[in-house]
């Protein structure tokens, strides 16, 4: 069965960095596209990212371009979401979400249970 | 952007009501529309995909309709699993989400 499990998240203070990763199992990690998506706490859902399932291909929101970048290792079936210049509207459980398709489609069939990104001083 | 409106925010109902919860579209998305289900402490759960795809494994109380800027989420006899919060979702256009619709007991 399809599995995606984050890991990576804390407590950061307003201008660091982090980076979450999520490990994959269960599907052909390499033939579908990935996504993050986070939830602000007691607020709605937002997507953040996509990467095609060969990486070649890659899309934020407004809101963290030139701050985040998502990436993803074939090789090892993870995907990653590099976060600097983190501020504290930033703060959300964020989750990991495979794609119906290979391009991204930006239908989410599949989701880990996130993982609690808290920035503050 | 493409803004996504659910209403009602909130909805009281009992078991075995029939519940409906509205999704509109600041602009045409044809038919690229889903459904999820969250649960507090939860990830989403897709439930309908195409506004009127059901998600396999998803139970047949659960329907949706509608095309352009006008959809719906029918749940036809509410059971006491579905208590939860239902959000919509455009991907006509990259993503974006409605606010979401709790579904709390009466």
């Amino acid at each position: 069965q399809v599995q995606l499990v984050e890991s990576g998240g804390g407590v950061v203070q307003p201008g660091r960095s982090l980076r979450l990763s999520c490990a994959a199992s269960g599907f052909t990690f390499s033939s579908y596209g990935m996504h993050w998506v986070r939830q602000a706490p007691g607020k709605g859902l937002e997507w953040v990212a996509l990467i095609s399932y060969d990486g070649n291909n890659k899309y934020h929101t407004d809101s963290v371009k030139g701050r985040f970048t998502i990436s993803r290792d074939n090789s090892k079936n993870t995907l990653y979401l590099q976060m600097n210049s983190l501020r504290a509207e930033d703060t959300a459980v964020y989750y990991c979400a495979k794609d119906r398709s290979s391009g991204g489609s930006y239908l989410f069939d599949y989701w880990g249970q996130g993982t609690l990104v808290t920035v503050s001083s | 952007d493409i803004q996504m409106t659910q209403s009602p925010s909130t909805l009281s109902a009992s078991v075995g009501d029939r519940v409906t919860i509205t999704c509109r579209a600041s602009q045409s998305i044809s038919s690229w529309l889903a459904w999820y289900q969250q649960k507090p402490g939860k990830a989403p759960n897709l439930l309908v995909y195409k506004a009127s795809s059901l998600e396999s494994g998803v139970p047949s109380r659960f329907s949706g309709s509608g095309s352009g800027t006008e959809f719906t989420l029918t749940i036809s006899s509410l059971q006491p699993d579905d208590f939860a919060t239902y959000y919509c979702q455009q991907y006509y256009s990259y993503s974006t989400f409605g606010q979401g619709t709790k579904v709390e007991i009466k």
